[in-house]
């Protein structure tokens, strides 16, 4: 059964940092991961949509990373803002079936002026 | 390209009542997939319809139920609602296998 974990659940940084926000799934075969934004209330943005086949994928001050070996995905945001606090969530597509989403419980950032 | 659109944005009803949430997906999809949020959570699979059907069920009662109309729309209904029910509901289409896109959300508060 595919679980997704994400650490830390809380964050709180000073503008500028750097940050790096950590994913784990227990099972390597999903079809892609996708990170997703957040804001209080609200729906979900996608961010960034990493294909099984790709290791990485960049938008912006934005860059996720894939290793589906070790059951891994990082968001490295760059430069951080204020206006990046959110809720940041993961999730891995099934490969079969529904193709459903396994989603993580969310870190929550927030980025102090 | 409208993306997914959800109705209504937000709802407040009552224990006991029940509730219909509507979906329509994007452009060239046929899939239609409901998830549940509860507050401090992860969205949570509820159901996918394609061709009309359901075709898998995540782990909801049968208080859950919904429908695909033939424009591939989709509803999602919710009988005796309960207080735990309060969530944002959302829905993800697709074109069978793509990846799934998602619509903004529809808030239900359950009072």
């Amino acid at each position: 059964k595919q679980e997704v974990t994400q650490i830390p659940a809380a964050l709180s940084v000073p503008e500028g940092e750097n940050l790096v926000l950590n994913c784990s799934f227990t099972d390597s075969a999903i079809y892609n991961l996708q990170w997703f934004r957040q804001d209080p209330g609200k729906g979900l943005t996608s961010l960034l949509l990493i294909q099984s086949s790709q290791r990485e994928q960049t938008s912006g001050r934005l860059n996720a990373s894939l290793d589906k070996s070790s059951g891994r995905s990082t968001l490295y945001i760059a430069a951080s803002q204020p206006g990046d606090s959110a809720t940041y969530l993961c999730a891995v597509q099934l490969p079969s079936g529904t193709y459903k989403y396994i989603f993580g419980t969310g870190t929550r950032l927030k980025v102090l002026a | 390209d409208a993306g997914v659109t959800q109705s209504p944005t937000h709802l407040i009803k009552t224990r006991g009542q029940q509730v219909t949430l509507r979906c329509s997906p994007k452009s060239g999809h046929d899939t239609v997939s409901w998830y549940q949020q509860a507050l401090g959570q992860g969205p949570q699979f509820i159901f996918q319809y394609y061709e009309e059907e359901e075709r898998q069920r995540g782990n909801f009662p049968d208080r859950f139920s919904g429908h695909q109309f033939p424009n591939y729309s989709s509803e999602l209904n919710v009988n005796a609602l309960l207080l735990g029910d309060s969530a944002l509901y959302l829905c993800a289409s697709s074109g069978g296998t793509d990846t799934q896109y998602f619509g903004p959300g529809t808030r239900l508060t359950v009072l």
